[in-house]
């Protein structure tokens, strides 16, 4: 069993000031972490992902997530908003399971940037 | 190269019909799901299909849901006698396959919007 939670439905930052966007999960296997942003009217995109390398995973667009086993976390963080930013961002677990690939996506955190 | 597409874009029905929902994943990907994403809430699984066979279908939520992929590269997704609780966004992704065991990273479409009266 896995599941996922976005401890944010909404987040409110100003622009120029640091994002961090949370996400805590449970496994019964080693799992794959991922970030994927969504903008209005716009497909999912991937913004970067853990599959057990280096526990702090830079993306794009300045994102980058640390994976912590100890806390079931993979927090997302950005030094300096933008206002391209705006946009709703969703955590998601991954693990194999009997030869395939279960996938669990979080309920989402929508980023609002203050101008 | 192409992403992955889907069509139509959006999709209006009436209560009780039957749509087909259609999905061209990236050129050489042998994994491909199906999600359901509900106004303001996260992607849903349905369907995850690895070459022609649905590995997964555990997400499929009645049996009015259907779906194939019969020469393991364009997929469709059936719904029969549609409800208005069907109404959403329906997302397909590809992935290139799971290395093993590593989950591998998932292309999404832009999604069908269904609407059902």
């Amino acid at each position: 069993a896995q599941s996922v939670t976005q401890l944010d439905s909404h987040v409110s930052v100003s622009e120029g000031t640091p994002v961090l966007l949370r996400c805590n999960y449970s496994s019964s296997y080693s799992p794959s972490l991922f970030w994927y942003v969504q903008h209005p009217n716009k497909g999912l995109q991937l913004l970067l992902k853990y599959t057990s390398a280096a526990t702090l995973v830079k993306g794009i667009n300045g994102f980058e997530a640390e994976f912590k086993k100890s806390e079931t976390s993979f927090h997302l963080t950005k030094p300096s908003a933008h206002m391209s930013d705006a946009a709703e961002y969703f955590c998601v677990v991954s693990a194999s399971s009997r030869g395939y690939q279960k996938v669990t996506f979080g309920t989402g955190t929508k980023l609002q940037v203050i101008p | 190269g192409a992403g992955v597409s889907q069509t139509p874009s959006n999709k209006v029905t009436e209560k009780g019909k039957y749509v087909e929902l259609r999905c061209d994943p990236i050129s050489g990907h042998t994994a491909l799901y199906w999600y359901r994403q509900s106004l303001g809430q996260g992607p849903e699984f349905l369907i995850y299909f690895q070459g022609t066979g649905a590995a997964d279908d555990s997400g499929l939520p009645n049996d009015r849901f259907f779906a194939v992929r019969p020469e393991g590269s364009v997929s469709t997704l059936k719904i029969q006698r549609t409800e208005r609780g069907d109404s959403a966004v329906y997302l397909c992704a590809s992935s290139l396959n799971m290395l093993a065991g590593v989950p591998d990273t998932q292309y999404f479409g832009p999604g069908t919007r269904l609407t059902v009266l």
